[in-house]
């Protein structure tokens, strides 16, 4: 069974450090990874995607692959109270239409 | 524009109420999903419609009736709901044949079985 894994946390993180989010992934063949942030009470929303080996930035935040360790990352500098939320990682499932969910880490930037 | 629209943000129904949720986009995606989100989960694949076709029915109660009318509009039809369908529910789209699953979501409709 395809799985993603992620720690629920929370991981708590003081104003202005980096905050470095983690998934590992079962499926050798899964090519495409993404990164969304949930509000509490509101829906998911894509914050970054990545499809091959090495980081991807945009703007505070970079994505990170390493297919060889079978894991991604979400790193957010300058973390920003606004940035509390949870974050879901989500990688390619058996279609180009499946996606297979972490549980989703809680993260907590404390002012 | 990466717009997903649904309707209604909120709905209580009783067990025997007929209702159903809307979903519409703009962004000539044509794949269109439905999700169930319960609290402290993460998203589950119910539907998936590609060029207004199903697609995948992930062995969903015969109680939700998905509909597509037409490449931008998706409906999810509701009838004799129990109180554990009581969740978040999720419209989101996607383009075909990249190769990617990039989903677009909606705003949810937050649904309550009384």
């Amino acid at each position: 069974q395809k799985e993603v894994e992620q720690n629920s946390g929370p991981l708590s993180v003081p104003e202005g450090a980096i905050a470095s989010l983690n998934c590992t992934y079962s499926d050798r063949g899964s090519q495409s990874f993404f990164w969304y942030r949930q509000y509490s009470g509101k829906s998911p929303e894509l914050i970054m995607s990545i499809y091959s080996n090495g980081d991807k930035e945009d703007g505070r935040f970079t994505a990170q692959l390493n297919k060889a360790s079978q894991y991604v990352s979400l790193l957010i500098r300058d973390s920003q109270p606004s940035d509390s939320a949870t974050y879901l990682c989500a990688g390619e499932g058996g279609s180009n239409y499946q996606l297979i969910w972490g549980a989703g880490t809680k993260l907590i930037i404390k002012p | 524009d990466t717009e997903v629209t649904q309707t209604p943000k909120h709905l209580v129904m009783g067990m025997t109420n007929k209702k159903s949720l809307k979903c519409e986009q703009h962004m000539g995606h044509r794949a269109m999903y439905w999700y169930k989100q319960k609290a402290k989960k993460p998203p589950e694949l119910m539907f998936v419609y590609s060029y207004e076709k199903l697609s995948i029915n992930e062995s969903v109660p015969s109680r939700f009736s998905p509909e597509c009318p037409n490449s931008s509009l998706l409906n999810l039809h509701l009838h004799a709901l129990q109180p554990e369908d009581s969740a978040l529910y999720l419209c989101a789209s996607s383009q075909t044949g990249t190769g990617k699953t990039e989903a677009f979501f909606g705003q949810g409709t937050r649904l309550t079985v009384v």
